[in-house]
C-alpha cells in the first residue's frame, strides 16, 4: 500500500525567507511519481512540482524545489523567498497505477502561514 | 495548458434530494477521471475512479448507490449524490488524466464543488 506522511500540521515563515515542508512516503512500487500541490482557501488544487522516481536530478520550478532523497523516501518541498501569497495548505501526493490509470494518494497537508 | 472544469462551484440542496456535479476536460480527452472528497481541514480522499464507457471503481467504504458516477464521454464525468444528507456536505473535487508518460502535467484538477445539504 502507498502512504504519504506530512508531519507538520502548520508552519510559519517570515516573508522573503525560505521554508521546507516535509514529506515522506512509503511504497513497494519501483515506479512512482511525487507531487506537491498548493490549496488556497478557495479549494482549487494548484500543481507546484513533480518528481519521478527515476529522475536523477531534483525537480525545480521557479521558487519551488523538491529535495528528493530516494533512499530515505523523502520528498521535501523547499519554497524560497516566501511571499504573502504563499499562505495556503500544501499537500504532498504520490501517484500509483491503479484501476488502469494513475491515482493520487495525498498526505494530510501542511498549513503554511507567511508572516509579513 | 489543459483545463478541467467543474460545475457547480457551490451548491446548496435540501436533505433527501439529489445533486449532480459535472467534471469536464476542456481541451483533452480524459480516459480516466477521479473523484475526491475533502472534509474541512482534512486531506483529499479518493472516492472512485471513473473510466470512460465502463463502470466506476469505488474505493472501500464508498457507497456506490449513493454516489453515482457516470463517464459517458471522454470529456465528461458526473457525480450524483443521491438522497443527500447533511453528513454529505463536503468539498468534492475531480481530476483527470490522459494516457501519456506520467508527469505533473498529466493530472489536472477541477476547481472543486462545495456541497452543503440543509
Amino acid at each position: 500500500a502507498q502512504k504519504i506522511t506530512q508531519t507538520q500540521p502548520g508552519m510559519f515563515v517570515q516573508e522573503k525567507e525560505a521554508v521546507t515542508l516535509d514529506c515522506t512516503y512509503d511504497t513497494s512500487d519501483p515506479s512512482y511519481g511525487l507531487f506537491w500541490y498548493k490549496q488556497p482557501s478557495s479549494g482549487e488544487m494548484i500543481f507546484l512540482i513533480y518528481q519521478g522516481s527515476y529522475d536523477q536530478q531534483n525537480a525545480t520550478e521557479g521558487r519551488y524545489s523538491l529535495n528528493f532523497q530516494k533512499a530515505r523516501k523523502s520528498a521535501n518541498l523547499v519554497i524560497s523567498a516566501s511571499q504573502l501569497g504563499d499562505s495556503a495548505m500544501y499537500f504532498c501526493a504520490m501517484s500509483y497505477s491503479g484501476a488502469g490509470s494513475y491515482q493520487l494518494t495525498f498526505g494530510k497537508g501542511t498549513k503554511l502561514s507567511v508572516i509579513p | 495548458g489543459a483545463v478541467v472544469s467543474q460545475h457547480p462551484s457551490w451548491v446548496i440542496c435540501k436533505s433527501g434530494t439529489s445533486v449532480k456535479i459535472e467534471c469536464r476536460s476542456l481541451d483533452f480527452q480524459a480516459t480516466t477521471m477521479f473523484w475526491y472528497r475533502q472534509f474541512p481541514k482534512q486531506s483529499l480522499m479518493l472516492m472512485a475512479t471513473s473510466n470512460e464507457g465502463s463502470k466506476a471503481t469505488y474505493e472501500q467504504g464508498v457507497e456506490k448507490d449513493k454516489f453515482l458516477i457516470n463517464h459517458a464521454s471522454l470529456t465528461l464525468s458526473t457525480l450524483t449524490v443521491t438522497s443527500a444528507h447533511p453528513e454529505d456536505s463536503s468539498f468534492y473535487i475531480c481530476s483527470a488524466s490522459s494516457p501519456r508518460v506520467l508527469s505533473g502535467n498529466t493530472i489536472y484538477f477541477g476547481e472543486g464543488s462545495w456541497l452543503t445539504v440543509v
